[in-house]
């Protein structure tokens, strides 16, 4: 049961361009959402969360939408530059005593930014 | 600020052998998290702790998998007579708070020959 889904395994954009990752979830109790970035050999790197009382949270290049109706969150990364190239994994978690803030991960997103 | 160190970074095993996988968490964090890494997949979460207690192990399988998290000392991932299905990243986070986002290490491969 993969309650969040990243529908594109990979995607590929220009140097200067806009980069728009995609990420869906099916469980309705997700309540806070995350986007990390994942070079090979090391570990998942935090990038940007929103709250499910907001629909926008921006950060310098990153920004990310979550739209509940849909169940549905992008993370918009602009300009795009070559170091940006990676997989992005997105995540989503349902606060509760005993689970804490348990992630669950999508499949995640090869991102190659072109020069 | 060391960041989450997790060693060893490499661990090759026979079939039938022990694996101990060890988290040092941020300075400061007390929640802890162990998540598996397959091939071409995302990550799976194993189970939560907090020094001393185990919160969830709800990821994690009954037999030949354990965990601990002592009131001194890393935090332990431990496998018993690991089969060639165990052969994955396994990736510890640990967080300041429940509600705050978790920073990763660099995990330990461990591969079963």
């Amino acid at each position: 049961d993969q309650q969040v889904k990243q529908n594109s395994p990979s995607l590929s954009v220009q140097e200067g361009r806009i980069s728009i990752l995609n990420c869906d979830y099916t469980n309705s109790m997700f309540d806070y959402f995350l986007w990390y970035k994942k070079y090979p050999a090391e570990g998942p790197t935090f990038l940007i969360s929103i709250s499910s009382i907001k629909d926008k949270n921006e950060d310098g290049r990153f920004t990310v939408f979550l739209n509940k109706s849909a169940k549905h969150l992008s993370l918009h990364i602009v300009p795009s530059q070559p170091g940006d190239s990676a997989v992005y994994f997105c995540a989503a978690s349902a606060w509760g005593e005993t689970s804490g803030s348990r992630l669950t991960f999508g499949e995640g997103t090869q991102l190659t930014v072109n020069p | 600020n060391a960041g989450v160190m997790q060693n060893p970074r490499h661990l090759v095993r026979r079939r039938g052998q022990e694996a101990r996988l060890r988290c040092s968490p941020m300075k400061g964090h007390s929640h802890v998290y162990w998540y598996r890494q397959l091939p071409e997949e995302g990550l799976k979460f194993m189970v939560y702790l907090q020094k001393e207690n185990i919160i969830d192990e709800s990821g994690m399988p009954k037999e030949r998998f354990s965990a601990e998290f002592p009131k001194e000392g890393p935090s332990i991932l431990r496998i018993q007579q690991v089969v060639r299905g165990d052969s994955a990243a396994y990736f510890c986070a640990s967080s300041l708070y429940s509600n705050q986002p978790q920073h990763f290490g660099d995990g330990t491969r461990l591969s079963i020959l």
